[in-house]
């Protein structure tokens, strides 16, 4: 079937703006989670949704971000007010949430930002 | 100190050599151990999964996880070009929260 999908694929944005990424995770799967990968360093977790709800959001690194999820679909990456540290590329995973264990959790391709 | 350790190499090999990969950690809580493969320009993919210590072997490619050393290896044997890309640890305590390592990009030369 289809795997985990993100728009935009890039995108190049000024100082001061604000932006918004897409994540369409693979049917059926309950949990979302959104990470964020700087050049040269690991995945860095963000944010973690179970439905809609978004029981943990520790890895925000700022009130400028934010998030949300529609049901157990679609979730909107905000990014308020660009600053040039925030040039990343953002992974959004799903997976399924069977209550124990650590899930497989299946990458989209992210997306590419670019603060100039 | 990260959590995760990685060298980020780069790492280059002839075809048919044996690629070795590893990843050091701190947190002792940690008894998931996954590698993935990332291409240029595409998302992580899962390739191997570990519970606790032991070795785990899936065709050309062998895990193997040391607990009391903390201290996991990614083995690829007979590599191909096809092989080149950056292979990434990660690490959880059973719940849902990965710490990835930084991630090693491998080239095989043809």
């Amino acid at each position: 079937g289809a795997g985990v999908s993100q728009s935009p694929s890039n995108k190049v944005t000024e100082k001061g703006k604000d932006v918004e990424l897409r994540c369409d995770p693979i049917s059926g799967h309950t949990a979302l989670y959104w990470y964020r990968q700087r050049l040269g360093q690991g995945l860095e977790f963000l944010i973690y949704f179970q439905g809609n709800s978004a029981p943990d959001k520790s890895g925000l690194p700022s009130d400028r971000f934010s998030a949300e999820r529609t049901g157990e679909s679609v979730s909107t990456l905000t990014i308020q007010r660009t600053q040039q540290e925030d040039s990343a590329v953002y992974l959004c995973a799903s997976s399924l949430w069977t209550g124990r264990d650590t899930d497989t959790q299946y990458f989209g391709p992210g997306t590419r930002l670019t603060v100039l | 100190q990260k959590e995760v350790e990685q060298d980020p190499g780069p790492l280059s090999v002839p075809e048919g050599a044996i690629v070795s990969l590893n990843c050091t950690y701190s947190n002792s809580a940690f008894q998931y151990f996954m590698w993935y493969r990332q291409y240029s320009r595409k998302g992580p993919e899962l390739l191997m999964y570990t519970y606790s210590s032991g070795n785990k072997e899936d065709g050309r490619f062998t895990a193997q996880v040391d607990k009391s050393s903390k201290y996991i290896s990614l083995f690829i044997r007979d590599s191909q070009p096809s092989d080149s890309a950056t292979y990434l640890c990660a690490m959880s305590a059973g719940d849902y929260k990965l710490s990835f390592g930084a991630g090693t990009t491998v080239t095989v030369r043809a």
